[in-house]
């Protein structure tokens, strides 16, 4: 079975700089949140989006932005990049009449030097 | 802001043993839900259970829920060497589903 594909599945980054990560949910399912999960840590909710519409906000830090394309992909913008934005982003994505079940991708392993 | 808080932190068991990790949680639920993660990887859905329930199994795995006491348990009987990884239990609040994590289990399950 299809499952959430994000891309690129590593990435290294300066302090400063931009990133943009991708996320492509299970095919018809139409809703894609993302998490970011630090070292050691437990995984945190950054965004939601539905229908290509924001549906929910948790953490996520001013220097970031994301958007949920007509296609159903979704994208994590993020800029100005810190030392402590190093970590696993992971996105996950539900089918509206599941919304119970969030299926996660492999992540994206994002280091800051 | 950390909901489910896990506890143990750590756990080491032989082979064959059962497991028992157990969660608590802050706020009114939609459900609760159990993720393994092998270490650095992805986040694997075990198991969901509802507000109204107070027992599921599935497999290998026992989810109990207790909502007067806001907390969860996840039993996995027999244990493998493969079962090595962490868990987490998330939440969805009430009106919303964005899932909040505890803090996690690291499971070792010594062969």
């Amino acid at each position: 079975a299809a499952g959430v594909i994000q891309s690129p599945r590593h990435l290294i980054k300066e302090k400063r700089e931009t990133a943009t990560l991708k996320c492509y949910p299970i095919p018809r399912h139409d809703t894609v949140y993302w998490y970011q999960q630090g070292p050691g840590q437990d995984p945190q909710f950054l965004i939601s989006f539905y229908e290509k519409m924001q549906s929910d906000k948790g953490s996520i830090p001013d220097r970031f932005s994301a958007q949920q394309f007509s296609d159903y992909h979704s994208e994590l913008n993020m800029s100005s990049l810190e030392l402590g934005d190093s970590a696993l982003y992971f996105c996950a994505s539900s089918l509206v009449l599941d919304l119970e079940t969030q299926y996660f991708g492999p992540g994206t392993r994002l280091l800051v030097l | 802001s950390q909901q489910g808080e896990e506890d143990p932190q750590a756990l080491s068991i032989q082979e064959g043993e059962n497991a028992t990790m157990n969660c608590s949680y802050k706020t009114s639920i939609n459900n609760l839900q159990w993720y393994r993660q092998n270490s650095g990887r992805g986040l694997v859905h075990l198991i969901l259970i509802r507000s109204n329930e107070r027992e599921k199994h599935s497999g290998r795995l026992r989810v109990t829920l207790d909502t007067s006491k806001k907390s969860s348990s996840l039993l996995i009987t027999a244990s493998r060497a493969a079962d090595t990884a962490s868990y987490f239990c998330a939440t969805a609040d009430t009106g919303r589903r964005a899932l909040t994590f505890g803090s996690g289990t690291r499971l070792q399950v010594q062969p």
